[in-house]
């Protein structure tokens, strides 16, 4: 089956700091999503980015999906951007998303 | 706009017993999936329900069961809970009619965490 996998695991920054976070699949996908874990479990949705690039405030996100990656902008970080962020996957011939192990970001202030 | 939400949000249940899980879509949406989320793990695929039906099975062992109802909310069932099954569940809705197979943007749930001692 098709493989998601994130880089890095973990990520410590500095408040204000940028950062890159990079999901890469082993398949072709037609939907891409990025969400945020927050420390209640809850999963936020980010981006619906099967292709192209989208931006949202400080987030952006660009999905090269000839080359089968995706990148997630965060820029000036808070620690309010704390928590994990998971990429996720789905195919034409399947119902379900798979989702990448996640990257585990802490913020200091 | 109502966004999806479960009950209940934390259980504490005993190994062999019975437990359901329940869903309420997004508004507008008609489709539910439920997935398992393992500490420190992304989350698994369980299943998807459309038109009251069963569409698609994740590795799940046939103890974990499902049901939509014909409002589109949905319910997970899972006999002779182990240890490990020991996880945060969180359910996802879709609209598939609107966007078609394979092309919907899932939004998910706060999650019910569920304790098995």
């Amino acid at each position: 089956g098709i493989q998601v996998e994130q880089s890095p695991p973990d990520l410590i920054l500095q408040e204000g700091a940028n950062s890159t976070l990079r999901c890469n699949f082993s398949d072709s996908v037609n939907n891409l999503q990025w969400f945020h874990q927050n420390p209640w479990g809850q999963l936020i949705n980010l981006f619906y980015i099967p292709s192209g690039t989208k931006q949202n405030g400080r987030l952006s996100a660009t999905t090269v999906a000839t080359e089968r990656y995706s990148l997630l902008y965060i820029s000036s970080s808070q620690t309010t951007d704390s928590g994990v962020y998971f990429c996720a996957v789905g195919m034409d011939s399947s119902y379900k998303l798979i989702f990448g192990s996640g990257t585990r970001l802490l913020v200091r202030p | 706009d109502a966004g999806v939400t479960q009950s209940p949000t934390h259980l504490i249940k005993t190994r062999g017993q019975q437990v359901t899980l329940r869903c309420s879509p997004k508004s507008g949406h008609d489709t539910v999936s439920w997935y398992q989320q393992a500490l420190g793990q992304g989350p698994q695929f369980i299943f998807q329900y459309y038109e009251e039906e069963e569409r698609q099975r994740g590795n799940f062992p046939d103890r974990f069961s499902g049901h939509q109802f014909p409002n589109y909310s949905s319910e997970l069932n899972v006999n002779a809970l182990l240890l490990g099954d020991s996880a945060l569940y969180l359910c996802a809705s879709t609209d598939m009619w609107r966007q078609g197979v394979g092309n919907t943007e899932a939004f998910f749930g706060q999650g019910t965490r569920l304790t098995v001692v």
